[in-house]
């Protein structure tokens, strides 16, 4: 069974740094791409970033682009999100997802909110 | 851009669910997916591919157009069918469509 399990969420402060993991089971991890979308009540579904099955490959939307960065250890089969330079409308509640070839997205981790306040 | 009409659609089970999804600029390769949720869950795959059903989703549940529109269609709605449903295309980059919530 395909598994996703987001941590590292919580609250932020403007400006400020939150780093999010995601552990991934049952599935050979490093034959896929990985994204991390988030949802708001106001904005809906954004992708938010993804990265290839070996990590040379990386996207960004672009209202995160130079503060969140995307990345993979395939031997702990984990993808993270560091997430620098927080802004308010970046609270959201994030998902760690499996992307299937840089397209749709097949299986969706729970959830992990993020809140960005002072 | 992504735009879903009805914003509501309310029906009663049995009946028959059309939702539209309809994009501002064509989508190549029918690179078009559905997704259903449920309050306090994440987004399920229904449909990807424009009509490809998603593994475990029941033949009730068909997607089919091309270009800028794009149907999903509920033939005969269960009670746990009672959701939002979200369009994505990931053609250019990847964007969802604003939402159609399912409702008794």
């Amino acid at each position: 069974e395909v598994q996703l399990e987001e941590s590292g969420g919580g609250l932020g402060q403007p400006g400020g740094s939150l780093r999010l993991s995601c552990l991934a089971s049952g599935f050979t991890f490093r034959r896929y791409w990985m994204s991390w979308l988030r949802q708001t009540p106001g904005k809906g579904l954004e992708f938010v970033a993804n990265i290839n099955e070996v990590g040379r490959e990386k996207y960004y939307v672009d209202s995160v682009r130079g503060r969140f960065t995307i990345s993979r250890d395939n031997a702990k089969n984990s993808v993270y999100l560091q997430m620098n330079s927080l802004r308010v409308e970046d609270t959201a509640v994030y998902y760690c997802v499996r992307d299937v070839d840089h397209g749709h997205f097949d299986f969706w981790g729970q959830g992990i909110l993020v809140t960005v306040s002072s | 851009v992504l735009t879903q009409s009805p914003g509501t659609l309310s029906l009663s089970p049995g009946e028959r669910a059309t939702l539209s999804c309809r994009a501002s600029q064509s989508v190549g390769g029918r690179y078009l997916a559905w997704y259903q949720q449920k309050p306090g869950q994440a987004p399920r795959l229904l449909i990807y591919h424009t009509s490809n059903r998603a593994t475990g989703i029941p033949d009730r549940f068909s997607g089919s157009g091309s270009g800028t529109d794009f149907t999903l269609t509920i033939s005969r709605l269960e009670p746990e069918d009672f959701a939002m449903y979200y369009c994505q295309q990931y053609d250019k980059s990847k964007t969802f469509g604003q939402g159609t919530r399912v409702e008794i």
